[in-house]
């Protein structure tokens, strides 16, 4: 079956724009999280749904992050006037129980 | 210090070796283990899965968790040079929180 899929692959954007980045989870999972990985790193968990409800945006590094998730499918990771330091590889994971996660490919975002 | 810590290698081993991949932990709550493979560009694939202490083994990897030394491990059999891969471990308390390492990159050579 499909797995978690993520849109764009890749994404350059200039200093102060912002960038929207899209993750289909697995038809049927009702968990879905946003991690961000840093190169050479492990991926560091963002915010976490449980259907619609984002139940945990601890991670998110500033109120420069907005995720959503309004139907309870698609998600969407928002980044605001995005900065040097959000250039990373955006990963998202969705999962029916919690704990086994399955992954996109993920986004990576260059801001120049 | 970081809740979990994972040597980031690299680690070179010829094709067929035993290959030994480590995590230590901090947090007592934490009670599920897992451990994924990232191959370069690639989301990280969820390679196995255990609860509490003990082994679990499927095909050519086996996982161990001791949780009284808090120390995990992920064992690879025969290894081959398609095992070559960044091996991520993950573990949590249960629910949705869960924290990785930064990951061991491995290379097999033929």
């Amino acid at each position: 079956g499909a797995g978690v899929s993520q849109s764009p692959r890749y994404k350059v954007a200039k200093r102060g724009q912002d960038v929207a980045l899209r993750c289909d989870p697995i038809s049927g999972h009702v968990s879905l999280f946003w991690y961000q990985q840093a190169l050479g790193q492990g991926p560091e968990f963002l915010t976490y749904f449980q259907n619609e409800a984002q139940l945990d945006k601890s991670g998110l590094p500033s109120d420069r992050f907005f995720a959503e998730r309004p139907e309870g499918s698609v998600s969407t990771l928002k980044i605001q006037r995005t900065q040097q330091e959000d250039s990373a590889v955006y990963l998202c994971a969705s999962s029916s129980t919690g704990d086994e996660q399955y992954f996109g490919p993920g986004t990576r975002l260059t801001v120049t | 210090q970081k809740e979990v810590e994972q040597d980031p290698g690299p680690l070179s081993v010829p094709e067929g070796a035993i290959v030994s991949l480590n995590c230590t932990y901090s947090n007592s709550a934490f009670q599920y283990f897992m451990w994924y493979r990232q191959y370069s560009r690639k989301g990280p694939e969820l390679l196995m899965y255990t609860y509490s202490s003990g082994n679990k083994e499927d095909g050519r990897f086996t996982a161990q968790v001791d949780k009284s030394s808090k120390y995990i491990s992920l064992f690879i059999r025969d290894s081959q040079p398609s095992d070559s891969a960044t091996y991520l471990c993950a573990m949590g308390p249960g629910g949705f929180k869960t924290i990785f390492g930064a990951g061991t990159r491995l290379f097999v050579k033929a």
